[in-house]
């Protein structure tokens, strides 16, 4: 099983901050079977970033994805109130699929 | 406009059984890649089960023997059939849709979640 590590676990920024979240593997991800999900409060989850850093539809270009091997990254060029929410990634390569444990942003 | 909508969360007694209902609509769903997700209250997500288009099944460790998906393409349904519930099985569970975008099938769009509540 591939284990994904979030970092940081919560991370406190002011609006048009640049954020970014690291998500690293347990082991390599030969493909780049890679995304990330935003989630708000009382929300399900919504797909941004698939195949590590192509932004799915209606997702700003101020997020960007990218990574290879066991390191990924979620880039947020310019924090925007509505960012704050909680931010997963996950690999959808390797059974079973799993998620990361998730970082939170806060914008101040 | 597609949506997927859960129905048949509630509270269950431990070594109870349930089943969840997602209705599909607004998209060919007979021939999507669909996927169960949870998330315990307060907690991450977890993958639970997929479903290809016909009969192929998946499953995490942690429901295998337990929980059975299928789904009925005629109706547009994805259904969970779960047994022998336990305490650790509390969570809401999101029905997916998976898409082929690109190389693979990332997990593209949500349903707004059921919760199932496993309490004597």
């Amino acid at each position: 099983e591939i284990i994904l590590t979030q970092s940081p676990g919560t991370l406190s920024l002011s609006p048009g901050e640049r954020a970014t979240l690291s998500c690293r593997a347990s082991q390599s991800i030969t493909t780049i079977y890679v995304a990330w999900f935003q989630q708000k409060p009382g929300q399900a989850p919504r797909l941004l970033i698939y195949d590590t850093s192509i932004r799915a539809t209606g997702t700003p270009d101020r997020f960007s994805g990218s990574g290879s091997g066991t390191d990924f990254t979620l880039a947020i060029s310019r924090l925007e109130p509505e960012d704050s929410a909680i931010y997963y990634c996950q690999q959808y390569f390797d059974a079973p699929l799993t998620f990361g444990g998730g970082t939170k942003v806060e914008i101040k | 406009e597609a949506q997927l909508l859960e129905s048949g969360g509630g509270l269950v007694q431990p070594g109870g059984s349930l089943r969840l209902s997602c209705a599909a609509s607004g998209f060919t769903f007979s021939t999507c890649l669909m996927s169960w997700v949870r998330q315990a209250p307060g907690k991450g997500l977890e993958w639970v089960s997929t479903l290809d288009g016909t009969t192929s099944t998946y499953y995490a460790d942690s429901v295998r023997g337990r929980f059975i998906v299928s789904r009925d393409n005629s109706k547009n349904m994805l259904y969970l059939q779960m047994n022998s519930l336990r305490a650790e099985d509390t969570a809401v569970y999101y029905c997916v849709r998976r898409l082929k975008l690109g190389g693979g099938y990332p997990f593209e769009f949500w349903g707004q979640g059921a919760l199932i509540t496993v309490s004597s």
